[in-house]
Parts: C-alpha cells; structure tokens; sequence
C-alpha cells in the first residue's frame, strides 16, 4: 500500500496563476482533508470530504477549491495564486472503523511557492 | 469551536532526559485527543491518541500521554529521548461529533548528544 500520496512535492507559481494540487490513497477511506502548514502556527484545516461527491468547507477555505469525484482522490486548487498562499500542503484521509478509527493518515506535503 | 494550546514552542534537552511536551484543549463537549510526530520534510505520524477509557495512553517509540479531563490538558512524556526523537510535535483535538481537527502550533524538540 502506498498510503497516501500528494502530486507534486514542489511547486514555484507566479501571482495570477492558478494549479491544482492532487491527493491519493489507496485505504478505502471515506475522509479526505486538506490542510496548510505555516510556521508557528501549525496546521490549519481548508476543505475536508466526508465522501465521494461531498465537500465541506474547514477554517481556512477562502482562495481555494476542491473536488472529490472519485472516492480515492481528492483535488485542492487555487484559481489566482497569491503570496499569502505560500505554504506547505498536506493530504489527509480517514477511515471510519477498524484500529485506526479516527486516525488521520497524512501525505508527504506539497511545497508551493507564490512569488 | 476546540482549540488547542501547546505551552512551548521548543524545548532542548540531553540525551537520555525525561521529557514533557505541553498540550491544553478547550472544547465544552467530549473530544478525542491526538499526538503526532513530523520528522524533518516529511509528512505527520500518529504517536498516540485517546478517544475513551484509561486516561493513560501508550504510543509509538515509547512516549505517552495522560488525559486529564479536569485541567483539559493532554501532556506528552517520554522517560528518557533519543537523538532520533529530534522532530516537531503536534497535539490535535476533535469533538466526538465533527470531523473537523484542530492542531496546536508545535513543539520544536531538540535533542542533544
């Protein structure tokens, strides 16, 4: 199993542009979360999905969007990129039973730059 | 909305020390608390979490966490660190009912040969 996994690692995007960053798992996990990581303030939740076709907004969701048309992926994008959006990103997903119920299984991060 | 507050940003410490990692909550219902380590460029682990019953929780290489519901706080222990347990620490908190996870600042431990 590959867990979970982000694409890309690294992103340099001029102010304007626009990208979308993708997650993967391979868990069968109902929830999906994307987060942002910032220096001294830990991580901040933007959307999460509780299932296929479903999203909802966290703490931090202005500037971005995210679509989950799949159960196993679940897409961040940014239409206008600004330098307030420069961050780390990570992926996140859930399972809802088991041993690790209510665990949260984390991606490697997504490195974006804003300039 | 829960939040949470982790008392120190870094702490040093030696080789072979105790350790505690700070971590208070607060929520007006029932939470499940949560631990995780993030080793430099990589993504979070899971240490440890308390979801119900004993309020002493084991984890992963070796650390624990006491719950205590009266002082809402979710400290962090280790009885003696390695050099490998150099890394970032996050205390995390949920309500029983939401999906929403709320993560403290982090811990920056260094640990000293």
């Amino acid at each position: 199993n590959a867990g979970v996994t982000q694409t890309p690692k690294f992103r340099v995007l001029k102010t304007g542009q626009s990208m979308t960053l993708l997650c993967a798992q391979d868990m069968n996990h109902e929830y999906m979360y994307w987060y942002r990581q910032d220096p001294g303030m830990g991580l901040r939740l933007i959307h999460y999905s509780v299932g296929e076709g479903t999203t909802a907004k966290g703490e931090v969701p202005d500037g971005y969007n995210v679509s989950r048309l799949k159960k196993q992926n679940f897409l961040l994008g940014l239409e206008s990129a600004a330098p307030s959006q420069t961050s780390v990103y990570f992926c996140a997903s859930k399972g809802v039973s088991g041993k690790a119920y209510n665990e949260q299984f984390f991606g490697p991060g997504t490195r974006l730059t804003v300039l | 909305a829960q939040s949470v507050t982790q008392l120190d940003s870094q702490v040093p410490v030696f080789e072979e020390a105790p350790v505690e990692l700070r971590c208070n909550y607060s929520s007006s219902v029932s939470v499940y608390l949560f631990w995780y380590v993030q080793y430099p460029n990589q993504g979070l682990q899971l240490l440890l979490k308390y979801l119900s019953g004993s309020t002493l929780v084991k984890g992963i290489n070796g650390f624990e966490a006491e719950f205590n519901k009266s002082q809402t706080s979710f400290h962090l222990r280790k009885p003696s660190v390695h050099i490998s347990d150099t890394a970032e620490y996050f205390c995390a908190v949920t309500l029983y009912n939401n999906n929403d996870m709320r993560f403290g600042a982090g811990t920056r431990l260094t640990v000293k040969p």
